[in-house]
């Protein structure tokens, strides 16, 4: 199994909702990310997760709150989001934090969110 | 030390011709450099990479190289299909993570 998994595939939540995006792997993986990619731009990175602990927040509002219930589950919980918010939420994982340097990203199909 | 130049930002090309695609970047401590690939709806999935030690590395239609000097890496793809259109990142390991070169669409046509 070399998927990762991310649900909703589509979500349109109004600036005052609270939702959650949900992201999953079986690969064993000690490292899993959150990347924001807008229209027509890369991947931009928002958290990574070591070892299900925080290990880089790159200076995200705190709207956005990330979760690691346990090595295969990441989660990002979203509350009072704008509409400049709008774009495709991608999770991925590697095996280690250390290996990007080396090794592979394994990215899941993305959540495409819309703030109204 | 982090940014990393691609281009072009498109490329439109007949099927069955060449495509090349360039990223420059400026840390000297760089030593693994990949390229993803992006479709439509799709998250990226790495198809190549080159480690410093190494000039060039070739997958079926696919290659990169690798110029150290010069500090650039190119994704070579020859025989185009219209499949191989998709938007393409060069990246590079930054602490714990990787930084995206800024993409180049590529549309092939057949």
């Amino acid at each position: 199994d070399t998927e990762v998994t991310q649900t909703p595939k589509h979500l349109v939540m109004g600036m005052t909702n609270k939702k959650s995006l949900k992201c999953e792997q079986h690969m064993g993986h000690r490292a899993m990310y959150w990347y924001k990619q807008k229209a027509k731009k890369p991947p931009e990175l928002m958290f990574v997760y070591s070892y299900e602990k925080l290990s880089i927040n790159e200076s995200v509002p705190s709207r956005f709150s990330p979760e690691c219930p346990n090595s295969s589950l990441l989660n990002l919980h979203l509350h009072a989001l704008q509409p400049e918010d709008s774009a495709l939420y991608l999770c991925a994982s590697s095996r280690a934090p250390g290996e990007l340097s080396t090794g592979e990203l394994f990215f899941g199909e993305g959540s495409r969110l819309t703030v109204l | 030390g982090e940014n990393v130049e691609q281009h072009p930002s498109t490329l439109s090309v007949q099927e069955g011709d060449s495509a090349v695609i360039k990223c420059t970047y400026s840390d000297s401590a760089s030593n693994y450099f990949p390229w993803y690939k992006q479709e439509l709806g799709k998250g990226p999935q790495l198809i190549i990479d080159i480690r410093s030690n190494v000039g060039e590395k070739k997958d079926q239609r696919i290659a990169v190289t690798l110029n150290k000097t010069a500090k650039h890496f190119s994704l070579h793809i020859t025989e185009t299909q219209p499949e191989d259109s998709a938007v393409y990142f060069c990246a590079r390991p930054g602490f714990q993570k990787l930084v995206f070169g800024t993409g180049t669409r590529l549309l092939v046509s057949p």
